[in-house]
């Protein structure tokens, strides 16, 4: 089956700073990648997601990009603030019956 | 308001004694997922349905059964429930949109301890 790892676990940056999350996935037929964010105590919550036709993908200050021959992609959000903070999973998917696999999460520290 | 509930929000119970959690979304999505969170180890899918009467294994399945007898419901039933069984629950519905994506609609979640 598909296994999906995030490293490291936890990153701390400066406000205003770039932050960049990366995940690796195992299975070449997956063509769904979305990232969720969750904010202490609160459920999981989609902030982007792209598929494998797809190489980038921008949305305000957050971009996720696509390396299908390296089977990894990335988190990319510009200007951090601490409203950021949050943990950030990664997920990978056949698209075929929506069953999703996630990485284990990345916990996100902005310093303000 | 479209959402996903759940119920109860938590729950204390011992070892042996059946208990259910129960799901409900009003967005009439087809599809349905239960994950468990426990802390590093992500979210795992436990068990996912793609429409009435239509269910399978997710990633840690053992322990758990699900039924899915009408669109909006999607129970999770632990017959036996053990102390690996204490985690933090989220049901999750999605559906196929135009673009080939499918966004989780995740309920509140219901905190289990097993003592």
């Amino acid at each position: 089956g598909e296994n999906v790892e995030q490293h490291p676990s936890t990153l701390s940056v400066q406000e205003g700073d770039s932050a960049v999350i990366k995940c690796t996935y195992s299975d070449s037929a997956s063509n769904y990648f979305p990232w969720y964010k969750q904010e202490l105590g609160k459920r999981p919550q989609l902030i982007i997601d792209i598929r494998s036709n797809v190489g980038e993908k921008k949305d305000q200050r957050i971009a996720v990009t696509l390396n299908k021959t390296a089977k990894h992609f990335s988190l990319h959000i510009t200007e951090t603030q601490p409203e950021d903070s949050a943990v950030y999973f990664c997920a990978a998917s056949t698209g075929a019956n929506s069953k999703l696999t996630f990485g284990k999460g990345i916990t996100l520290s902005v310093r303000p | 308001e479209a959402q996903v509930t759940q119920n109860p929000r938590y729950l204390i119970t011992v070892t042996g004694k059946k208990l259910t959690v129960t799901c409900s979304q009003n967005m009439n999505h087809e599809y349905m997922s239960w994950y468990r969170q426990d802390p590093g180890l992500g979210l795992r899918q436990i068990y996912y349905s793609m429409n009435v009467e239509v269910t399978d294994k997710g990633d840690v399945p053992e322990g758990y059964k699900v039924s899915r007898k009408e669109k909006r419901n999607f129970p999770l039933i632990l017959e036996s429930p053990s102390p690996n069984q204490t985690s933090l629950y989220f049901c999750a519905s999605s559906f196929l949109g135009l673009a080939g994506t499918y966004e989780q609609y995740f309920g509140p979640g219901t905190r289990l301890t097993v003592t």
